[in-house]
C-alpha cells in the first residue's frame, strides 16, 4: 500500500491567513495526487487534481504543488468558508488511498 | 448537472451482506469510472473500489474478498455488495465519479448514506 501522511493533523488560523498543508507519500506517486475539502455532514469536494490543476469553480486562492512524494495545498488568504477538513488522495496504480485529514479551525 | 444518489438499508446485522445502489442522473454511466468510498464516524476516508463500464474493477486489497461491484447500464445505476459485515464497517458510504485519464479524481459525489452494523 502507498501510505499518505498529512501534516499537521490540525491547525488554527484566522481569516486572511496563508495556510499550507503538506501531504507525504510513502513512495513516489508522480503527480497522481488530488485534494478535497470536506465540511461536517457533507460529502468531500474536489479542489485540486493532478497535484496542481484547479478544479472548475474552485477559487484561485487554492493552489497545489509538488510531485513524487511531497505535496502541498496552499490557501493564500483564508476565508470564513474555508474552515473545514482537507484530505489528500493518491491515485497511482490500482489501489488508491487518502491521507488522514487536516482540520483547519478558527483561531 | 450530474447527480449521484445512494440508496440501501441503514441497518445491517453482523455477518450479513450490505447492498447499496448509486443512481446516476444527468450523465450516462457509460465511459466513466464509478467508485465507492466510506467514512467511519469522526474518521477519515477509505476507498473501497472502482468499476468501469467494461465491467473491469479494482478494489481495496483489504476488502477485496468481501466486495463485489457491478453496473446496471439500462437503469443507469451501479451497486456495491459487501459480505460478512461487522461493527467496524459502520459509517457513511459514498458513491463518486471520476472521468479517468488526466482527470482521474472524484469530481462528483453522492450525499452519502449512513450504514450501521448492529444486531
Amino acid at each position: 500500500d502507498i501510505q499518505m501522511t498529512q501534516s499537521p493533523s490540525s491547525l488554527s488560523a484566522s481569516v486572511g491567513d496563508r495556510v499550507t498543508i503538506t501531504c507525504r507519500a510513502s513512495q513516489s506517486v508522480s503527480k497522481f495526487l488530488n485534494w478535497y475539502q470536506q465540511k461536517p455532514g457533507k460529502a468531500p469536494n474536489l479542489l485540486i487534481y493532478g497535484a496542481t490543476t484547479l478544479q472548475n469553480g474552485v477559487p484561485s486562492r487554492f493552489s497545489g504543488g509538488g510531485s513524487g512524494t511531497e505535496f502541498t495545498l496552499t490557501i493564500t488568504s483564508l476565508q470564513p468558508e474555508d474552515f473545514a477538513t482537507y484530505y489528500c488522495q493518491q491515485n497511482y496504480g490500482d489501489f488508491w488511498t487518502f491521507g488522514q485529514g487536516t482540520n483547519v479551525e478558527v483561531k | 448537472q450530474v447527480q449521484l444518489q445512494e440508496s440501501g438499508p441503514g441497518l445491517v446485522k453482523p455477518s450479513e451482506t450490505l447492498s447499496l445502489t448509486c443512481s446516476v442522473s444527468g450523465a450516462s454511466i457509460n465511459s466513466q469510472y464509478w467508485s465507492w468510498i466510506r467514512q467511519p464516524a469522526g474518521k477519515g476516508l477509505e476507498w473501497i473500489g472502482r468499476v468501469y463500464t467494461s465491467g473491469s474493477a479494482n478494489n481495496n486489497p483489504s476488502l477485496r474478498s468481501r466486495v463485489t461491484m457491478s453496473l446496471d447500464v439500462p437503469k443507469n445505476q451501479f451497486s456495491l455488495k459487501m459480505t460478512s459485515m461487522t461493527a467496524a464497517d459502520t459509517g457513511v458510504y459514498y458513491c463518486a465519479r471520476d472521468l479517468g485519464g488526466s482527470r482521474e479524481a472524484f469530481d462528483i459525489w453522492g450525499q452519502g448514506t449512513v450504514v450501521t452494523v448492529s444486531s
